[in-house]
């Protein structure tokens, strides 16, 4: 599976936007970007997908280089709530090569909001 | 529709008893995954299950480690004699494809504790 670079933490105002960053250099031309966080001491949830396009939906928007080799997700006012490890994950749709489904979890981005 | 269902939420063992996870996947869904996150550490996958078959054992366990998904009831991770390194937050997953597109919904995970 390609692999995924964010950075460790970042922290945010309550309210403001955030703004975090998935470098994905190796990523093929099939592979899905996923979003998934975990809020404290609760399972991983999905936040976003997609392939080419942007996309929004009603947790946050995902914004997807040209290149593809880099994903931004944008909570758009964060709240306390949003407190959590955020994970960007690639899924590769060849099935048929050996891939089953399972997510590869890196270390995440973690991250604070401040009231 | 229920989510994913895990119990029990919390398990204490001594070091040598047994332990049984269980996991009632979202009604409709066939395929399912158990995860491990150990302290302080990411989310590793373990093994991937459709109904009676084990499709992707590879992050499990050479030993002690069992899981099966039965044609009714839910799905099992049992993990034998149990030693302390086994303490972890154990999620499962469930979808009702595995296209590289599809969303996995996660349980609010088993949390181990061997003493």
């Amino acid at each position: 599976d390609a692999k995924t670079t964010q950075p460790n933490s970042m922290e945010s105002n309550e309210e403001e936007p955030v703004h975090l960053p998935c470098n994905h250099s190796t990523i093929s031309g099939t592979d899905y970007i996923h979003w998934y966080r975990q809020l404290p001491s609760q399972g991983p949830e999905y936040v976003i997908h997609g392939l080419t396009s942007n996309v929004n939906n009603r947790m946050a928007s995902l914004a997807i280089a040209e290149d593809r080799k880099s994903s931004t997700l944008i909570l758009h006012r964060a709240t306390l709530r949003d407190a959590a490890v955020y994970y960007c994950i690639l899924r590769d749709p060849l099935y048929g090569s050996g891939n089953t489904g399972k997510l590869i979890f890196g270390q995440g981005t973690t991250l604070q909001v401040k009231p | 529709n229920a989510g994913v269902m895990q119990n029990p939420r919390h398990l204490v063992r001594r070091r040598g008893q047994e332990a049984r996870l269980r996991c009632s996947p979202m009604k409709g869904h066939s395929h399912v995954y158990w995860y491990r996150q150990l302290p302080e550490e990411g989310l590793k996958f373990m093994v991937y299950l459709q109904k009676e078959n084990i499709i992707d054992e590879s992050g499990m366990p050479k030993e002690r480690f069992s899981a099966e998904f039965p044609k009714e009831g839910p799905s099992i991770l049992r993990i034998q004699q149990v030693v302390r390194g086994d303490s972890a937050a154990y999620f499962c997953a469930s979808s009702p494809y595995i296209r590289a597109q599809e969303t996995q919904y996660f349980g609010p995970g088993t949390r181990l504790l061997v003493l």
